[in-house]
């Protein structure tokens, strides 16, 4: 089955720190790929998705490459901000799905980022 | 546009209550979802509904009903609530077909 895996947490970091959350995946086909954040008390946001192979998703200063050759989808900012302290869960849709049908995501376990000031 | 509504926004049953979660979108939107998530297990699917009239069950069904009342609303059934139950539930929604969710804001439930 569809499976995704998450960097264990929590993660700290100073603000202006280069951030790193590593995702890789297990799913047949070309699942599309998105990282989700949530913020304290809220639900889920989508922060950018990519939906092939070599595709860069960006939002917010984020990225994240869907690399196919090692199953990955790594979160990367270069200068993060008090205000990026939130879970962030890397999630798959897969590939093959009828179009009229529901959209099933298989999320990870999330990451917890703290931004310190 | 609200977008995603939950009620109630947190809830304290005893073993064996039964209670009813609600979920409504404004956005027209076709599919509904009903996820828990609990600690280190990130968001597993309970039920889901493609569309007005069906419902499908998702990876952990087991204690829960749901009921696509109309279009607009997708509701969540403990019939009879288990500490195992305790969690944060949350509703999405997304066009037909497309991968795109948009969740609501969570019910944290207690069951004691």
């Amino acid at each position: 089955g569809n499976s995704v895996t998450q960097m264990e947490g929590p993660v700290t970091l100073s603000e202006e720190a280069f951030l790193t959350i590593n995702c890789t995946y297990t799913a047949t086909g070309y699942p599309s790929l998105f990282w989700y954040v949530q913020y304290p008390g809220e639900g889920l946001q989508l922060l950018l998705k990519a939906t092939k192979a070599d595709d860069k998703g960006s939002n917010k200063g984020f990225e994240a490459t869907y690399r196919k050759e090692t199953t990955s989808f790594h979160l990367e900012k270069g200068s993060v901000q008090v205000s990026d302290s939130a879970v962030y869960f890397c999630a798959l849709s897969p590939s093959g799905v009828a179009r009229r049908s529901a959209r099933q995501l298989t999320f990870g376990s999330g990451t917890q980022l703290t931004v310190l000031p | 546009n609200a977008g995603v509504t939950q009620t109630p926004k947190f809830q304290v049953l005893k073993t064996g209550q039964s209670m009813t979660l609600q979920c409504a979108q404004d956005m027209n939107h076709n599919s509904m979802y009903w996820y828990r998530q609990d600690p280190g297990m990130g968001l597993r699917l309970i039920y889901y509904s493609a569309s007005e009239g069906t419902t499908d069950k998702g990876e952990v069904p087991n204690g829960y009903n749901v009921s696509r009342l109309n279009k607009r609303e997708f509701s969540l059934r403990l019939e009879s609530a288990a500490p195992s139950q305790t969690s944060v539930y949350f509703c999405a929604s997304s066009p037909t077909g497309m991968e795109t969710q948009y969740f609501g804001p969570g019910t944290r439930l207690l069951v004691l």
